[in-house]
Order: structure tokens, then sequence, then C-alpha cells
């Protein structure tokens, strides 16, 4: 079936270094992947979303590529600021008005 | 503007006991609408969709039902609490089922 994998569930940086949180997925459908980044107590917002293979997708300084061949849409971000600390889900829609969600990555960032 | 509206922003009830949790979406004709469920700190797991008046698609079972009795309008129910229905319950709308607009939630808490 369907699935998206986040393997990482807690992520600590310090402020202004890079960060990539992975993201996988399994479908046999054409896959149209999504970030959504929650802050605390708030709803979830879209982040990024793509469905074109090997095209960078970018807002809010973060990044993300769709690779098709190895079923990926890692979320970069090149200096992580501390308003950056959130949860952040990736998330499939393969099958029309399903979205399937990953686990969730929670980034912390320091000072 | 769109607005998306849920109450009651919070519930505490007890084992056994009915619940109805609503949601209502000002500025969109014809939205497409889901439920979706998040424990707390955990991933977001689509509960139901709706796509027109009085249309109602389950995905997953969790002794929960819906209704969209208006276009504007979808609710969530049950008429006997479970201990695991508690959690967060975001309502949500998108146009093209790309990119959901979430709700504020209703954080349920039963006992």
């Amino acid at each position: 079936g369907d699935s998206v994998t986040q393997t990482e569930g807690l992520v600590t940086l310090t402020k202004g270094l890079p960060v990539m949180l992975n993201c996988t997925y399994q479908t046999t459908y054409s896959p149209f992947l999504f970030w959504y980044v929650q802050h605390l107590n708030e709803a979830p917002k879209l982040l990024l979303k793509s469905s074109t293979d090997n095209k960078r997708t970018e807002h809010q300084g973060f990044y993300a590529t769709l690779h098709k061949s190895s079923s990926s849409f890692h979320l970069q971000k090149s200096s992580v600021q501390l308003s950056d600390s959130a949860l952040y889900f990736c998330a499939l829609r393969s099958n029309y008005n399903v979205l399937y969600f990953g686990s969730g990555t929670k980034l912390t960032v320091e000072p | 503007a769109q607005t998306i509206h849920q109450w009651p922003v919070a519930e505490i009830k007890a084992v056994g006991s009915p619940l109805s949790l609503g949601c209502t979406i000002k500025g969109k004709s014809s939205p497409n609408l889901y439920w979706y469920w998040q424990a707390t700190g955990g991933t977001l797991q689509q509960l139901f969709y709706s796509i027109t008046v009085g249309q109602v698609e389950s995905v997953v079972q969790l002794n929960l039902s819906a209704s969209r009795p208006k276009d504007d309008q979808f609710i969530l129910s049950t008429e006997k609490l479970l201990l695991s229905h508690s959690g967060f319950y975001l309502c949500a709308w998108s146009l093209s089922a790309e990119t959901l607009y979430f709700g504020s939630g209703t954080r349920l808490t039963v006992l």
C-alpha cells in the first residue's frame, strides 16, 4: 500500500547550520509529494509541494526535489533559524483525495 | 478571503458519551472537505473526505462518522466515545486535492 517514511523523529541543530529531513515514499500511482510544517499549538501549513521529477521547488528558504528513481523528497535548508523550530510532515497524495502523512520530524533549533 | 472555523476549541468527555465536532468554511464554493486526527505529537491520519454535499467517504474505521449537511459544513460525530478517540481533530479544505488548508483544530480529551 501507499506509505511515507520519515526516518528522523527528532533533529536538534544550532542556528545557522544546514538541515536535511528525509522523506521516502511507496506508491504504485503517480506521486504528488508535500511538506507541511506545524508550529506548536498551531494547525499544519503547506511548505512545499511537487509532482515533477527532478525539479527543485523552494519556499521560505526551504527546498526539496522529487526523485522518482529513489522515491524520495528530502527537505533541506542551508541555514536554519530559531523560528524554524516546528514539526515537519512529509505527505503523499497518490489516490485522489487521500493524503498519507509520515510520522513527522520535530526540528529544534538552538541559539 | 476564505476562513475555516472549527468548534469547539476543546472538549473533555467521558468514555461512552456522544460527540459532535463541527467545521464551517466561508468564502469558497463547493470545497473538498477533510477530517484528520492527530495523537499528541503524532502523525496526521485522514479519517474522512467529502467532495459534495451529502456524500462522505471513509478512509479509516475508528468508530466515527461524518456528514456534510451543507456545502460549507462538515460534522464529525460518534455515539460512544472510546479512550482512543482522544487527540487533536483537524478539519481541512482544498479545491483540487492539492494544498490542504487546515482549521485550528479541536482538542479532545476522553476520560
